[in-house]
């Protein structure tokens, strides 16, 4: 069974601080992992993926993840937060083996102060 | 390019009732997926199909089923509506049976 656990329900930030998003999976087959971002009253947007390519993965507006199999995580980066940065974010796993279904964790909402 | 859409946006149905959600996937995807997000949580995968035929499905009551048409698009039905069954529902589209997924804005289903 595959799962995703999301560390801390708010994150709050200054703007121009570092922010560290938290993202542990749980996968019995090799995964792929996924972090989208859901502004207010919108959908998701993938911001970046873990295909096995790279463990360091840049995405989209600055943010990247490192996958490390050794501590089963995933976690997201961003050197600077800006303002516009300030949404949901969702770390999601899903299996290599061909199977179709993302599992979502809960989800981090990102505050960023002025 | 257009991506994934999602009708209506909005609405606000009665217990009791049936709904149906539309989805049109990017132009040449042959997938669509369907995830109910609770407020508050991760989204939840109820269904996908695949060259029109299910390919899978999520934990959710017979209440719930879809269809996919030949030109790709989808219909989310719910029957006799639940309080529970108020959430964001989200339409996803992805190039092949296996490919990357990319979601649509959203019907957001309130129920009164």
């Amino acid at each position: 069974a595959q799962s995703v656990t999301q560390l801390g329900s708010h994150v709050s930030v200054s703007e121009g601080a570092l922010v560290l998003l938290r993202c542990n999976y749980s996968s019995s087959v090799p995964p792929y992992l996924f972090w989208y971002v859901q502004y207010p009253n919108q959908g998701l947007q993938l911001l970046l993926k873990y295909t096995s390519a790279a463990t360091l993965v840049k995405g989209i507006n600055g943010f990247e993840a490192e996958f490390k199999k050794s501590e089963t995580s995933f976690h997201l980066t961003k050197p600077s937060a800006h303002m516009s940065d300030a949404a949901e974010y969702f770390c999601a796993v899903r299996r290599m083996d061909s199977s179709y279904k993302l599992i979502f964790g809960s989800g981090t909402r990102l505050l960023v102060r002025p | 390019d257009a991506g994934v859409t999602q009708s209506p946006t909005h609405l606000i149905k009665t217990r009791g009732q049936h709904v149906t959600l539309r989805c049109s996937p990017i132009s040449g995807h042959k997938s669509v997926s369907w995830y109910q997000q609770v407020l508050g949580q991760g989204p939840q995968f109820i269904f996908q199909y695949y060259e029109k035929e299910e390919r899978g499905r999520g934990n959710f009551p017979d209440r719930f089923s879809a269809r996919q048409f030949p030109n790709y698009s989808s219909e989310l039905n719910v029957n006799a509506l639940l309080l529970g069954d108020s959430a964001l529902y989200l339409c996803a589209s992805s190039l092949e049976e296996v490919g990357w997924t990319f979601f649509g804005q959203g019907t957001r289903l309130t129920v009164v």
